[in-house]
């Protein structure tokens, strides 16, 4: 089945550093990226939607030049987080569709990464 | 805009229990619905995808139907293991053809020995 991998799975940084987080889609090509933030126990919050060779589109309330995202390919998609601060401490997790597997096969998640702003 | 709620938020069963998880969504035209399960700190599992035009999917314990038109989904688990403990989240995408997908509140299982 479709594979998803993220890395990496946990960081700690400190404030004011910059941090990149990489999704790969293993086993299909990946047109449509999407990045989540997940406070603990509380559901996904979508940040952006990022589709390959184009600017990444971004929620309301996401600040696009702290979040930056690129999909320069159809297999790797890239968030990152700059001039992280003990706020933007959270799970954030990406994931992959490639065209035709919305309808026929859904969605596939990476594993997440666990990111602390000291 | 599509609303998901999941209920209950929080079940606890002893260990063999056949349960059922709910899941309802307002807006009916969708193309599917996609049940998943997270672990603590983890990333999202996909357990069943139903396609609007299915009344149901089984993968193993698992049990998953779909009714568009009440727009309920419901997820049965048969004879429940501790190692089935984690928050169950079903999922829709939006109906205007785009590809975001709306989530559940989330269901968190614990299932006891």
């Amino acid at each position: 089945g479709a594979v998803v991998s993220q890395h990496p799975s946990w960081v700690i940084c400190k404030s004011g550093t910059s941090v990149k987080i990489e999704c790969r889609s293993l086993d299909f090509q990946a047109t449509t990226m999407f990045w989540y933030r997940q406070f603990p126990k509380q559901s996904l919050m979508l940040m952006a939607t990022s589709n390959e060779g184009s600017k990444a589109t971004y929620e309301q309330g996401v600040e696009k030049d702290k979040f930056l995202i690129n999909h320069a390919s159809l297999t790797l998609s890239t968030l990152t987080v700059t001039s992280a601060h003990p706020e933007d401490s959270s799970f954030y997790i990406c994931s992959g569709v490639g065209t035709g597997y919305r309808v026929n096969y859904g969605y596939t998640f990476g594993s997440g990464t666990r990111l602390t702003v000291v | 805009k599509q609303e998901v709620t999941q209920i209950p938020a929080a079940l606890s069963v002893p260990e063999g229990e056949n349960l059922v998880l709910n899941c309802s969504f307002t807006d009916s035209a969708i193309y599917n619905l996609q049940w998943f399960r997270q672990d603590p700190g983890k990333g999202l599992t996909s357990l069943l995808l139903i396609q609007s035009s299915q009344r149901e999917q089984t993968s193993g314990r698992l049990n998953a139907s779909l009714d568009k038109s009440s727009g309920r989904s419901t997820l049965y688990i048969a004879a429940s293991q501790p190692g089935d403990s984690a928050t169950y989240l079903c999922a829709v995408p939006d109906g205007g053809g785009g590809n975001k997908l709306t989530f559940g509140t989330g269901t968190q299982l614990k299932v006891e020995l």
